[in-house]
C-alpha cells in the first residue's frame, strides 16, 4: 500500500452506534488530519495532529473524539452521531505544516447517519 | 478567521477553451495559496500553488495568479481537455498555520 489509505470506505450506522474510522498513511509524514466534506460546502478541517499531539481542533461536537496512537495512523472515534453527520470523512498527511505544505488526501470514508 | 469565497460554483466550457476561476480571501496575513482537483468519485489532489511573494505561476496549460493588494488569486486553465473535469478548491493559509481554508469549490465540466 503506497500513499494515504482509510477504511472503512463506505459506513451506515444509527444514531446510538459506536463506530470508528481507520487512517494509515505511508510517506513518513509528520502531521495527519480529519477533514469533512460536506456537499455543497467548503472542506472543513476538524482535528490535525503533528508528531502525534493534537495541535487543532476547530470546535468540533464530542461526539467525534480523534486518536493518533503513532505518526502513521489516525483514528475517528464516532459516537452518538446526527443525520446532519452524514458525509465524506477525508483524512490527509503533509510533511510540512498544512498551511504551507501539500496535503495528500485519502479516498475518504463516506458515513450514513440513520 | 479566514474566510475563502470561490466563484463561480459551475462552469462550463467548450474542448481547447480557456477556464478561470476566481477567489477572494480575508486575511491579509495569509500567504499561501494552493489549488486542488478532485475527480467524481477520488480524493483532491494538488495541482498547483503560489506563495505571496510571486504574482504567477505556471505549469505546462495550468498558471495561478496572485494580487495581494485586492486579495484575490486565480486558476487559469488553457485548451482544456475532457480530463479537467472536475472540481477545483481554492484555499488560503498563513505562515505556520495547520489552518489551510477552502473554498467551496468550481465543477468544471470541459465539453467535447
Amino acid at each position: 500500500e503506497t500513499g494515504v489509505t482509510q477504511t472503512p470506505r463506505h459506513l451506515v450506522m444509527g444514531m446510538t452506534n459506536k463506530k470508528s474510522l481507520k487512517c494509515e498513511q505511508h510517506l513518513g509524514h509528520n502531521a495527519m488530519y480529519w477533514y469533512k466534506q460536506s456537499a455543497k460546502k467548503p472542506l472543513e478541517l476538524m482535528f490535525v495532529y503533528s508528531l502525534e499531539e493534537r495541535v487543532e481542533n476547530n470546535s468540533v461536537p464530542s461526539r467525534f473524539s480523534p486518536e493518533c496512537p503513532n505518526s502513521s495512523h489516525l483514528f475517528l472515534h464516532l459516537h452518538t452521531l446526527q443525520p446532519e453527520d452524514s458525509a465524506l470523512y477525508l483524512c490527509a498527511s503533509s510533511q510540512a505544516r498544512g498551511g504551507t505544505g501539500e496535503l495528500f488526501f485519502g479516498e475518504g470514508s463516506r458515513l450514513t447517519v440513520l | 478567521g479566514e474566510n475563502v469565497e470561490q466563484h463561480p460554483s459551475t462552469l462550463s466550457v467548450q474542448e481547447g477553451d480557456s477556464a478561470v476561476i476566481k477567489c477572494t480571501y480575508s486575511d491579509s496575513a495569509s500567504n499561501y495559496f494552493p489549488w486542488y482537483k478532485q475527480e467524481l468519485g477520488k480524493r483532491p489532489q494538488l495541482i498547483i500553488d503560489i506563495r505571496s511573494n510571486v504574482g504567477e505561476k505556471k505549469d505546462q496549460r495550468i498558471a495561478v495568479t496572485l494580487n495581494k493588494t485586492a486579495k484575490h488569486f486565480s486558476l487559469h486553465i488553457t485548451e482544456t481537455q475532457p480530463e479537467d473535469s472536475a472540481v477545483y478548491f481554492c484555499a488560503a493559509s498563513r505562515a505556520g498555520s495547520y489552518q489551510l481554508t477552502f473554498g467551496k469549490g468550481t465543477k468544471l465540466s470541459v465539453i467535447p
